[in-house]
């Protein structure tokens, strides 16, 4: 099942916070983020593991609450270069190898000068 | 470190013709490997992965279908594309549950 992002867009002004929520229905294994700018291919940001675990890198961070089945990204002191839309990825943690990426629909992040 | 390579970049192609999309990863042995379609403006819909050699799932039904002939290629075909086939077509791997996956270029494909 796919996971659900909100907001489905955001417009920031530069120097502004954002967050980006991933919720699923199903038990997860991990939560995948990525960062996809238009015409061109997604790129890997972070993952984060069960165990509710929380990652920074740089000024964006996320964190996994694995009981609620719900993931966070943070922007913090947006920067220009940060618009793009926003993808989050499920792994299952259903018995048995899962080797498959849910992706929800995304999140347009739009950062203004 | 690993490479992933996907051709052509853009294709156009007529209704009705055939298709074929490689992929190949190097630096790596037995990646998982799969297949995206993204719709202008959408999301990305899962349509193949492997997990090795001639092992291939399927996740939606349609008339496109996917080989891996070598450990670190990934073909995707069509005998005859439709319209609803157009669309952004991305090669991905990753080396196992729990670890990223990495996008290729991907392939612009528009039906005429």
């Amino acid at each position: 099942q796919q996971p659900v992002q909100s907001p489905q867009a955001v417009i920031l002004r530069e120097g502004e916070d954002a967050v980006i929520n991933c919720s699923s229905s199903k038990a997860l294994y991990s939560v995948h983020w990525y960062r996809q700018k238009h015409g061109e291919a997604p790129v890997f940001l972070m993952i984060l593991l069960k165990g509710g675990e929380q990652k920074g890198h740089d000024k964006i961070s996320a964190s996994f609450n694995e009981k609620k089945q719900q993931s966070s990204l943070y922007l913090t002191a947006s920067q220009l270069s940060y618009s793009g839309t926003y993808f989050c990825g499920t792994e299952s943690a259903s018995g048995g190898s899962n080797y498959k990426l849910t992706f929800g629909k995304g999140t347009l992040l739009t950062v203004n000068p | 470190s690993q490479t992933i390579h996907q051709w052509p970049a853009t294709l156009v192609q007529p209704v009705g013709s055939p298709l074929s999309l490689e992929c190949t990863v190097e630096g790596t042995s037995n990646p998982n490997l799969y297949w995206y379609r993204q719709a202008a403006g959408r999301g990305l819909q899962l349509l193949f992965y492997s997990v090795g050699i001639g092992q291939i799932s399927s996740e939606v039904p349609q008339n496109l279908s996917a080989s891996r002939p070598q450990d670190r290629q990934f073909i995707l075909s069509s005998k005859k594309l439709l319209l609803s086939d157009s669309g952004f077509y991305l090669c991905a791997w990753s080396k196992q549950i729990g670890q990223p996956q990495h996008f290729g270029d991907g392939t612009r494909l528009s039906i005429l």
